[in-house]
């Protein structure tokens, strides 16, 4: 059964940047799309941007100029770096397999706070 | 981009009641390979990340009961559940997957009355 776990700091400061990783089991990531999407608190849900197994990106324009997404092969995980963050980026972040999303980690709450 | 614009935002229906929740899209997105509408549906309980119920507009995903279907062509589109049960109190998205960005509707919430 394919799993993906969200890792990460629950609490990032204004204007530094957010980091979250992905770790993928029961499958690999050599094959698929690999989304990140976003949640704020009490809202829906937003597409970040995904990472194709071969390297591709595609961001969401909303936030291209401040997005990384980056895979680790050896490691079966994919990353996410989004820089310079408010607290508008206060939000569950999910990874999620294929498009659409088959299967999803748990989300990982991060806070943008000083 | 293309937007998708969800109704109603809320429901609340009796068990074993019919639920229909309506998906329309600022364009329409048909893949050309095989002709199908690249519209997904999701289900989201509190607390839970979403749950993939059917995509292209009306193939179940594995596991799913034969009470959720999808249907629908062009810019609108719907999801049923035939007959509400308990467990089917969530929240719904429909997303297309057709081009960047992805975008989700707003959700309906649906609950029982």
């Amino acid at each position: 059964q394919v799993q993906l776990q969200e890792s990460g700091p629950g609490l990032v400061k204004p204007s530094e940047t957010l980091s979250l990783t992905c770790t993928v089991s029961g499958g690999s990531i050599t094959s698929f799309h690999w989304n990140w999407i976003r949640q704020p608190p009490g809202k829906g849900l937003e597409w970040i941007g995904y990472i194709y197994y071969s390297g591709s990106t595609n961001y969401n324009p909303s936030l291209k100029s401040r997005v990384t997404i980056s895979l680790d092969t050896s490691k079966n995980q994919f990353s996410l770096r989004l820089t310079s963050v408010t607290a508008a980026d206060t939000a569950v972040y999910y990874c999620a397999r294929n498009l659409p999303g088959d299967y999803w980690g748990q989300g990982t709450l991060v806070t943008v706070s000083s | 981009d293309i937007v998708m614009t969800q109704s109603p935002d809320s429901l609340a229906l009796s068990l074993g009641e019919r639920a229909t929740i309506n998906c329309k899209s600022s364009q329409s997105f048909l893949f050309s390979s095989n002709n199908k509408n690249c519209i997904a549906w999701y289900q989201q309980k509190p607390g839970q990340p979403p749950k993939l119920l059917i995509y292209w507009a009306s193939t179940r995903e594995s596991g799913v009961p034969d009470r959720f279907s999808g249907s629908g062509s062009g810019t609108d589109f719907t999801l049923t559940i035939s007959s509400l049960q308990a467990e089917d109190v969530a929240v719904y998205y429909c997303q297309q997957y057709y081009s960047s960005p992805l975008t989700f509707g707003g959700g309906t919430k649906v609950e029982i009355k």
